[in-house]
């Protein structure tokens, strides 16, 4: 597709559960970043991928948060043992260059 | 630690206002720097971006920001807003040189037009 895809749009889990959550980062960007956005807290950064590079894990919140891209094009986020305070939107984006990031329409992720 | 601040979380303005959203960051070295909007229901999009060069930067649909070094700030302007121009606006930086490209967005602001 011609945009940043994300899939689930929506999930709802219960608290304990393990989620994963999906990019698809346009085609032909190296770098893909993972955002969480909550209300009043602004856009959090999670972890960025540039192309081989080992990744920026530095936004992580803790342990249970984990990410790969594989082949250098999708991306999965993966959530074990959620808490409610995971709830939130998030949000993916990708670039080419320094220029400028495309952003995908996020997975809102409500824990029960 | 580098960091992005937006002191105004939620301006209300009349069309025709003039707009000004203040944005300062805190980083070691040269840094580049950028506005995105979401308007309601849509996606983080990018309004204006600033590498190097002329501090006074043109975006899209007639917004405009200014770098001012020497204050660490980027501030985004409007002459005149519009009831369309109700949304949310991130500021954002990132190193310019170094070994990453991690983008720190500051906490918004809800700009609310009314007609």
């Amino acid at each position: 597709g011609a945009g940043v895809s994300q899939s689930p749009s929506n999930k709802v889990t219960e608290k304990g559960k393990d989620v994963e959550l999906r990019c698809d980062p346009i085609s032909g960007h190296t770098a893909l970043y993972w955002y969480r956005q909550s209300l009043g807290q602004g856009l959090e950064f999670l972890i960025y991928f540039q192309g081989n590079s080992a990744p920026d894990k530095s936004g992580l919140p803790s342990d249970r948060f984990s990410a790969e891209r594989t082949g250098g094009s999708v991306s999965t986020l993966t959530i074990q043992r959620t808490q409610q305070e995971d709830s939130a939107v998030y949000l993916c984006a990708s670039s080419r260059d320094s220029g400028g990031l495309f952003f995908g329409s996020g997975t809102q992720l409500s824990v029960l | 630690a580098q960091s992005v601040s937006q002191h105004n979380h939620h301006v209300i303005l009349s069309e025709a206002a003039s707009l000004e959203l203040g944005c300062n960051y805190s980083y070691g070295g040269t840094v580049n720097l950028f506005w995105y909007v979401q308007y309601p229901g849509q996606h983080l999009q990018l309004l204006l971006k600033y590498f190097s060069g002329d501090p006074l930067v043109k975006g899209i649909k007639g917004f405009e920001a200014e770098f001012i070094k020497s204050k660490f700030s980027f501030n985004l302007r409007k002459p005149s807003v519009q009831w369309s121009d109700t949304a949310e606006y991130f500021c954002a930086a990132h190193p310019a040189r170094g070994a990453t490209n991690k983008l720190i967005f500051g906490t918004g602001t809800l700009l609310a037009v009314q007609p």
